[in-house]
């Protein structure tokens, strides 16, 4: 059973850099799986953010694009999150998640970040 | 950009009715690309269906999933206590890679 778990700062000051990080589990993020970064607000709802595959491919929302960074360590079975010039509309639940052929099977239990000075 | 819309955007039923949640989207899209999720309060989503009519694995056989080109409908055959939660469908599209969610309904216990 792949288990995930985000890891990183609850708090992140206006203008600056979110990261975080995503545990992988019972799983190696190096098979043909593609791992995903999804946030949540009471406002927007689900929100994909991008994904990556273990040979370091990616794909981003456009709508982030300029702002995303996701990036894999196979040693470490873990894969990361930068999101930069963050305001307060980034404040969310980050979720990360495995992906399945076109959805998503496996999920993290979600870390909440604030964006505030 | 295709969006997908959902309603009612709350539904309150009883323990043993039947609970039928539709997705729209705003063009037609391949079925097989779309999924459903139920999340409850503080927890993560959990897959439901995929493909849009096949249960992911430990759903049981009360969910359903229907649907075709821009109409696409999970069904609760009878509704269990533990199945009051918010439900969202999901598409996959593949020109770029993208995955983009309903705004979810709310099914709630009359």
């Amino acid at each position: 059973q792949v288990q995930l778990q985000e890891s990183g700062p609850g708090l992140v000051k206006p203008s600056g850099t979110l990261s975080l990080t995503c545990a992988v589990s019972g799983g190696s993020i190096s098979n043909s799986n593609w791992w995903s970064w999804i946030r949540q607000t009471p406002g927007k709802g689900l929100e994909w953010i991008g994904e990556i595959h273990h040979s370091g491919s990616t794909h981003y929302n456009p709508s982030l694009k300029s702002r995303v960074t996701i990036s894999a360590d196979k040693s470490k079975n873990h894969f990361s999150l930068n999101l930069s010039s963050v305001t307060a509309a980034d404040t969310a639940v980050y979720y990360c998640a495995r992906n399945g052929r076109v959805s998503v099977d496996y999920w993290g239990q979600g870390a909440l970040v604030t964006v505030s000075s | 950009e295709i969006v997908l819309t959902q309603s009612p955007g709350t539904l309150s039923l009883s323990p043993g009715e039947r609970a039928t949640l539709s997705c729209r989207a705003s063009q037609s899209v391949i079925s097989s690309y779309v999924a459903w999720y139920q999340q409850k309060p503080g927890q993560a989503p959990r897959l439901l269906m995929y493909d849009a009519s096949s249960r992911a694995s430990g759903i049981p056989d009360r969910f359903s999933g229907s649907g075709s080109g821009t109409d696409f409908t999970l069904t609760i055959s009878r509704l269990e206590p533990e199945d009051f939660a918010v439900y969202y469908c999901q598409l996959y599209g593949s020109s770029p890679p993208m995955y983009t969610f309903g705004q979810g309904t709310k099914l709630q216990i009359k």
